[in-house]
């Protein structure tokens, strides 16, 4: 079965400044998302990436897929408290379009004012 | 436009009691899967349901069982409660045949005492 590898697993940053979380699969990826969860609270969808290559940007975050497709990262530039939280990655087995979701364990980001 | 609902919102049993939790889908979606998810761990798929039939499942035992009914609503029903199966149970969304995100709700805290 297919497991994703979040790094760091914690991160602790100034507001304002640049950080990554990495994302890395046993096998290849078809479908990454990602995902923002506020401490016990349900999943907030940020982003999805289907093709080797694909970058997308919303706001102040980025998130690539690599050309392998067996990694993903999820770059927050400048940060603000207001990214603080719980980012997880989750990935579809196979090709199939439907079907259940592996995440990694989360990264928690805390971000001091 | 509703999002994914979940309800109760929190809920405190005994050892070998027997629960059910509900959901109600994003307005257009006809998929319900359901994760749990462990204090510090990343969701763990359940189960999902479409055209009201368990069309996937992760490993959980059979003490977990799940209903779809036909405006898509779904409910997940534990039996024999034990300690373990404390955490946060998540419900999500989604459009049957794409890969199109899955929407979560908020989530039911369940306590075993």
């Amino acid at each position: 079965s297919q497991e994703l590898e979040q790094s760091p697993q914690s991160l602790i940053v100034q507001e304002g400044k640049n950080l990554t979380i990495n994302c890395t699969s046993s096998k290849t990826l078809y479908g990454l998302y990602w995902y923002k969860q506020k401490y016990g609270e349900g999943l907030i969808f940020l982003m999805m990436l289907q093709k080797g290559g694909e970058e997308k940007s919303h706001e102040k975050i980025t998130a690539k897929l690599d050309e392998k497709k067996q990694q993903s990262s999820l770059h927050i530039t400048a940060s603000q408290p207001s990214h603080a939280g719980i980012y997880l990655c989750g990935a579809k087995q196979g090709g199939t379009s439907y079907g259940k979701l592996t995440f990694g364990q989360g990264t928690i980001l805390t971000v001091h004012p | 436009d509703a999002g994914v609902t979940q309800s109760p919102t929190h809920l405190i049993k005994t050892r070998g009691q027997q629960v059910t939790l509900r959901c109600s889908p994003k307005s257009g979606h006809d998929t319900v899967s359901w994760y749990q998810q462990a204090l510090g761990q990343g969701p763990q798929f359940i189960f999902q349901y479409y055209e009201e039939e368990e069309r996937q499942r992760g490993n959980f035992p059979d003490r977990f069982s799940g209903h779809q009914f036909p405006n898509y609503s779904s409910e997940l029903n534990v039996n024999a409660l034990l300690l373990g199966d404390s955490a946060l149970y998540l419900c999500a969304s989604s459009l049957g045949q794409s890969n199109q995100p899955q929407h979560f709700g908020d989530g039911t805290r369940l306590s075993i005492l």
